[in-house]
């Protein structure tokens, strides 16, 4: 069973820190992805990537994957307060027997950025 | 372009009455996924629909839930005779035809509160 785990669970940080989240997976991959969810909202997809050392960035995320270490991390660079959301990564096990979509979620990540 | 719609928003039901969720894809996509959000949990993937077919109920409960996709209309996820269990968040996404490795697109969500 493909299992996402991702690390902190919960972060709270001080606006201007950086800080990186870890999502490690227990089988091979090589599409992964990045979500956020504001509270009561629906998932907004931040990052798709689709190979090995595959980096992407968007504004004060920066997102990347090594497919040998099954590991993504989401780094953040100098924290504002309009990133406290949580954030999830997703798996996808389509060529083990999954279909397209059916993702494997971590638990999320619950950033708070204080002032 | 419309993203994904989802209605109702938020429903009550009391235990053992029913519980119709609502799902219009994105304009143009033609697969749809439903997802179930516990509080404080990540997504768990329940069932991936095209038009009129359902090709993978691998997540969905034996019992009480079913969902179709029909030719026209909404996708439709059922359940029946509800259980306070079955509070959760319930999320639609879609996705356009043709497959490959490209990201969901989540609507906003069905609350679901069984008293």
């Amino acid at each position: 069973e493909l299992k996402v785990e991702q690390n902190p669970l919960f972060l709270s940080m001080q606006e201007g820190k950086n800080y990186t989240i870890y999502c490690n997976y227990s089988t091979t991959s090589d599409r992964l992805y990045w979500y956020r969810q504001d509270p009561g909202k629906s998932l907004e997809s931040l990052f798709v990537l689709l190979s090995n050392g595959a980096v992407k960035q968007e504004g004060r995320l920066m997102a990347s994957l090594d497919t040998k270490a099954r590991l993504s991390t989401l780094h953040i660079t100098a924290a504002v307060h309009d990133l406290s959301a949580t954030y999830f990564c997703a798996v996808d096990p389509t060529h083990y027997g999954g279909s397209q979509g059916n993702l494997i979620f971590g638990k999320g990540t619950k950033l708070s950025v204080k002032p | 372009n419309a993203g994904v719609m989802q209605n109702p928003r938020h429903l009550v039901r009391r235990r053992g009455q029913e519980a119709r969720l609502r799902c219009s894809p994105m304009k143009g996509h033609s697969h749809v996924y439903w997802y179930r959000q516990l509080p404080e949990e990540g997504l768990k993937f329940m069932v991936y629909l095209q038009k009129e077919n359902i090709i993978d109920e691998s997540g969905m409960p034996k019992e009480r839930f079913s969902a179709e996709f029909p030719k026209e209309g909404p996708s439709i996820l059922r359940i029946q005779q509800v259980v306070r269990g079955d509070s959760a968040a319930y999320f639609c996404a879609s996705s356009p035809p043709g497959g490959g490795p490209g990201e969901l697109f989540f609507g906003e969500g069905s609350r679901l509160t069984v008293l």
